[in-house]
């Protein structure tokens, strides 16, 4: 499988506080990018690293690549309780398919 | 963002028949879908790639003959659970990039098939 690993699995902090997810995942890619997916509805794109990239924010969201050792992680700042969500990584691979990680599972409390 | 447009978004089946989820790109073209399944509480599996005007790349220990897919038009791929079990019980989700190799993907809102 090229499924990548998430951790934690699950995250439940306090609003205002800083959430951060890691990724691992198997094999080369041209890019990563990380989903949000709200519970049984389709999935929202927040972010893309491109390989050739180490670090991109976007608004309270700041990704790392770091390509030797096949991982990113995911920091969400000044988090809200409309932050609470499923979050995935994704991998895109030179064939052009998409594999997504195990998922985290955060939880803001107001 | 592009509009990924799935349907239906429940559907209720009895074992034995089959079910048609389709996956439309609203505006823009798709030249290749991806078909995910999800389980509860689990992350997006990858199913089968969709490819316009050729056949679909099916993920390894996926049926093709169970999961039918067909990308008959660049805005339109659709799949089919043939012979409907309790186990096909899933969420099944689209989604659709340009082509590009560089792109984000645009989901559908996904289809909950349940199968008694």
């Amino acid at each position: 499988s090229q499924q990548g690993e998430e951790d934690p699995q699950a995250l439940s902090i306090q609003e205002g506080e800083n959430a951060t997810m890691n990724c691992s995942y198997k094999t080369s890619i041209n890019n990563l990018q990380w989903y949000r997916q709200n519970s049984g509805r389709g999935l929202v794109h927040l972010i893309l690293i491109r390989s050739n990239e180490r670090e991109k924010h976007s608004g309270r969201l700041r990704v790392t690549l770091d390509t030797s050792k096949k991982s990113s992680s995911l920091l969400i700042t000044a988090s809200r309780a409309a932050d609470t969500a499923s979050y995935f990584c994704a991998t895109q691979n030179t064939g052009n398919q998409f594999y997504f990680g195990t998922g985290t599972s955060l939880t803001v409390i107001p | 963002g592009a509009v990924v447009s799935q349907h239906p978004s429940r559907v209720i089946c009895k074992s034995g028949t089959s079910v048609k989820i389709e996956c439309r790109s609203l505006d823009f073209q798709a030249t290749t879908m991806f078909w995910y399944r999800q389980f509860p509480k689990q992350s997006l599996m990858l199913m089968a790639t969709s490819n316009e005007g050729s056949k679909a790349t099916y993920e390894q220990g996926v049926e093709k003959d169970k999961f039918l897919i067909n990308h008959a038009s660049l805005t339109l791929s659709t799949l089919t659970v043939t012979s409907a079990h309790p186990e096909d019980s899933s969420f099944y989700i689209c989604s659709a990039n340009g082509g590009s190799h560089t792109g984000e993907l645009f989901f559908g809102e996904g289809s909950r098939l349940t199968v008694l």
